[in-house]
C-alpha cells in the first residue's frame, strides 16, 4: 500500500542534543500526525497538525505541517533517555476513505 | 485511565492452526481499527469498523483473515489457517466519530509467531 517517506531511518544521539526528522509524500494531506512507539507498546499520539504551515508544540516536541501539504517535520529539543523509541508520521488525505497513511518510522537511541 | 486492551499479548502457534485475537476498545469509542506491524511493511491497516459495522477490510487477506465486532465492547481478528508469513504484531486501535480517523488510541498489541 501507499507509504510515506520518513527519514532518517534511525538516529543515535547524545543526551541533550536536538533531533530532527521528517516525512514526505507525493500526495497532499489534510492532516499530519506524529506518534511515538515505546518497546513492547502501541503507538501513542504526540502531535496532530491540521493546517498547512501550522507549528505545534508539545513540551520539548515541535512539529510543523509543511506549506506544500506534502511534508511534515518533528523536532525534539534537549533529548533525554526516555525519548528512546520509534517515531512514526501518519498522514490523512481528503480521499482514500480518510485512512491514515503511515511512515516506516525513525528509530531514536539516546546515549546518556 | 481508559485504554484499549488486547488479548493475548503473545501467541506462538503452528502453521495451520486457528488464531483469534481480541480487543476491547475504549468505552464510548465508535471506531475500531486492526493493524499489522512488521519491520518490512511497517503499520498496515487491515480493517476498521464504525458503530460495529465493517467499513473497509481491503487491507486484509480475505481467504484466511476475518474481523468482527460481536458487540460494542469486543472486536476480534481471526486467522484460519495461520501461516508463518502472518507472524507480526497485531494492533487494535479505537477512536471517536469523524475525528476517530486521526486520534486513534492503540492497544499494546498481540505478538504472533507462527512456526
Amino acid at each position: 500500500g501507499q507509504q510515506l517517506n520518513q527519514s532518517p531511518q534511525s538516529m543515535f544521539i547524545q543526551e541533550g542534543e536536538d533531533v530532527s526528522m521528517n516525512c514526505t509524500s507525493s500526495s497532499i494531506f489534510n492532516t499530519w500526525l506524529w506518534y511515538k512507539q515505546d518497546p513492547g507498546e502501541g503507538p501513542v499520539l504526540l502531535i496532530a497538525l491540521y493546517k498547512a504551515g501550522e507549528l505545534t508544540s508539545n513540551g520539548r516536541l515541535t512539529a510543523q505541517f509543511g506549506i506544500t501539504r506534502k511534508d511534515s517535520f518533528l523536532n525534539i529539543s534537549a533529548s533525554i533517555p526516555s525519548d528512546v523509541g520509534i517515531y512514526f508520521c501518519a498522514g490523512q488525505s481528503a480521499g482514500n476513505n480518510r485512512k491514515l497513511i503511515w511512515g516506516l518510522g525513525t528509530s531514536l537511541a539516546v546515549n546518556p | 485511565d481508559a485504554r484499549v486492551t488486547q488479548t493475548p499479548r503473545h501467541k506462538v502457534t503452528e502453521m495451520g492452526q486457528e488464531v483469534t485475537m481480541r480487543c476491547q476498545p475504549i468505552l464510548g469509542h465508535n471506531t475500531v481499527f486492526w493493524y499489522r506491524q512488521t519491520m518490512m511493511q511497517g503499520l498496515e491497516l487491515l480493517a476498521y469498523f464504525r458503530n460495529r459495522a465493517p467499513l473497509d477490510d481491503s487491507g486484509m487477506p480475505k481467504d484466511r483473515f476475518s474481523a468482527e465486532m460481536p458487540d460494542a465492547t469486543l472486536a476480534t481478528l481471526k486467522i484460519q489457517p495461520s501461516e508463518p508469513r502472518d507472524s507480526a504484531v497485531y494492533f487494535c486501535a479505537s477512536g471517536t466519530g469523524l475525528a476517530g480517523m486521526e486520534t486513534q488510541y492503540f492497544g499494546p498489541g498481540t505478538r504472533l509467531l507462527v512456526l
